[in-house]
């Protein structure tokens, strides 16, 4: 079956601007995780959605949100870019976010700002 | 609050040789703990996960690793490592009841002919 598809893979954004990454879960999941993937910070948790509310949210500014649509797809927005938000966002996909399930990630959405 | 500690940045091994990846964690109550592995510009596999019952856990790819309750540690071993297996290694706690995970740093993992 296919896994969980993240899009776009690269992206090159200039200070100040907006992003928009898209992921699609596996078929059947219903739970959808981001994460944030620096050199310095490593994997941070960014946000978790289940039937399209928000249920945990990690440590980040305002800047950073997300939503999940009723076919469980979610997006996740940046706004007001800085530099330090270059990085790889991985979204994640589980069937019931129970926490007993197991997560699969995509490949994920390199974001480069300038 | 639950968190991680990898202590090794960076291991070399030989083709063939015996794996020992160190994982410690934190976490109040008993433990959801897992390893993955990432290879680079991918994101992360599942090699195995602890959530209760036998200490010992079998993973893909010959991967197993031992829950020590009293040293709050989940080492990850392997018997003997291909090259195949060089990548970046992270162990993660989680809980009952929602999907966050707190990770390691990672441990990257080199293999030498």
């Amino acid at each position: 079956k296919a896994g969980v598809t993240q899009t776009p893979r690269y992206l090159i954004k200039t200070r100040g601007q907006q992003v928009t990454l898209s992921c699609s879960p596996i078929s059947g999941h219903r739970s959808v995780s981001w994460y944030q993937q620096t050199p310095g910070q490593g994997l941070q948790f960014l946000f978790e959605y289940f039937s399209e509310t928000q249920r945990n949210k990690g440590n980040f500014p305002g800047r950073f949100s997300g939503r999940q649509f009723s076919n469980s797809r979610s997006e996740m927005n940046v706004s007001t870019l800085e530099l330090g938000d270059s990085a790889l966002y991985l979204c994640a996909s589980s069937r019931t976010g129970d926490g007993a399930n197991v997560l699969t990630f995509g490949a994920g959405s390199r974001l480069t700002v300038l | 609050a639950q968190s991680v500690t990898q202590p090794d940045i960076h291991i070399t091994v030989s083709e063939g040789a015996s794996l020992e990846l160190r994982c410690n964690y934190s976490y109040g109550a008993t433990p959801y703990l897992f390893w993955y592995v990432q290879s680079p510009g991918q994101g992360l596999q599942l090699l195995l996960k602890y959530f209760s019952g036998d200490t010992l856990v079998q993973g893909i790819k010959g991967f197993e690793a031992e829950f020590k309750r009293s040293q709050s540690s989940f080492n990850l071993r392997k018997p003997s490592v291909h090259w195949s297996d060089a990548a970046e290694y992270f162990c993660a706690v989680g809980a009952e009841g929602n999907e966050k995970l707190t990770f390691g740093t990672g441990t990257r993992l080199t293999i030498i002919p």
